[in-house]
Formats: structure tokens, sequence, C-alpha cells
């Protein structure tokens, strides 16, 4: 079974710093899909970026980038510029991109981003 | 909808009692998805729908926990007997097919006393 790890159960950063979140996982697949989601007080999770692993090249979405290391098994998530906005739970998830349960979401525990004025 | 909606927002029951929470999925969505957040966790899956039918519930946790999904829109968990350990947040989510990315409503607080 996929299993998902994130080791650091909070962050904080100052406004407009940049700040790394860290998540490793698990799997015997070579294909699937890595998600970084965040969840505000709203509790909505809001997807904020995705990566596929046939793709070498990192994805990237304004003002976040993550760090995709295949061989590793790790899929960090960078916050430029942080904004008071981005304070959050940020959730890692890894999905299977065929086969039987390629519909499951697989979610670490998360990491809570405070963000300093 | 614009995106999925979820009711009630917050319930209370009391230990022992039936609950049931309602998942009303972006329109057109076939495959609908509800998970599990205890407090301090990461969501956990519960089921999935494809259209009318529940093509996996391996993760509900037992037998007092069911869903329904007759006219393959709006879904209903249903919980009986509750039990303190069942309160957590109770999240929906659709996507257009199983492949696509899954949106996710705001949740149920479920807090059994």
């Amino acid at each position: 079974a996929q299993t998902v790890t994130q080791s650091q159960p909070e962050m904080s950063v100052q406004e407009a710093e940049t700040v790394t979140l860290s998540c490793t996982y698990d799997t015997s697949e070579s294909d699937y899909y890595l998600f970084w989601y965040k969840q505000p007080p709203s509790r909505q999770m809001i997807l904020v970026i995705r990566q596929e692993a046939y793709k070498q090249q990192n994805a990237t979405e304004n003002r976040f980038s993550v760090n995709f290391q295949k061989a590793a098994k790790s899929f960090s998530l960078k916050i430029s510029d942080s904004q008071l906005g981005d304070a959050a739970m940020y959730f890692c998830a890894y999905r299977d991109s065929s086969g039987g349960s390629n519909y499951k979401l697989t979610f670490g525990k998360g990491t809570l981003l405070t963000v300093n004025p | 909808g614009a995106g999925v909606s979820q009711t009630p927002s917050n319930k209370v029951t009391e230990k022992g009692k039936y609950v049931e929470l309602r998942c009303d999925p972006i329109s057109g969505h076939t495959a609908l998805y509800w998970y599990r957040q205890s407090l301090g966790q990461g969501p956990e899956f519960l089921i999935y729908f494809q259209g009318t039918g529940a093509a996996d519930d391996s993760g509900l946790p037992n037998d007092r926990f069911f869903a329904v999904r007759p006219e393959g829109s709006v879904s209903t968990l249903k919980i009986q007997r509750t039990e303190r350990g069942d309160s957590a947040v109770y999240l929906c989510a659709s996507s257009e097919n199983r492949n696509t990315e899954a949106f996710f409503g705001q949740g149920t607080r479920l807090t059994v006393v």
C-alpha cells in the first residue's frame, strides 16, 4: 500500500520570505500523481499544485513550485514571497495513474503553516 | 452548482443516534468520493461512487456506515448507532470521471457527544 509522510507538523515563515514543506512517499508503482492541497479554516481542500511522475520537469504554479525527486521518493513544496493568505494546513497526497484504485487519494498528516506579518 | 456542497456544515449528535450527511456534487460529475478526516490527520478514503453504484466501499470502517447515490447525483452518508470515535470532518469530493481532478466540498464536522 502507498504511504505518504509529512515530517513537519508545523512550520512558520515571515511574510515575503520563502518556505519549503517536506513530503516523502512510498510506492511500488512507476507512474503516479503527487499533489499538494491547502486546507484553510473553511475546511475545503484546495488543489495547489500537481506533479505527474513521468515528467522530469518540476511543476510550477505562480509562487508555488515543487522539488520532485523520484528516486528518493521526495516531493517538497516551495512557497515564495509568502503571503498572509497562505496560512493553512498543507497536505501532500498520492494517487496511482492507472490500475484498479487510481481514483483514490492517499494523504499525509499535514503541515500547519503560519505566516508572520 | 458551482462547487461541491455539503450539508449540514456542522452536526452535533448524541451517542447511539442515527445521522445523515448530504453531498451535492458538481453538476455532470459522475464520480463521487467520501473521505473522513479525524483530528490531526489527513483525509482517509471511505467510498467511491461511479454513477449510482458504489464501485469501492473498502474504506467504510464497519457496517454502521452506509452511503447511497440513488440518482447518480446527490449522495448521502448514513451512520447508525453513532459512537464518539465517529467524530470527524466528513469530506465529499466529485470529479468528471475517476481519472480527473477531484474537487472537494467544505465538509461536515460531526461531533458525537
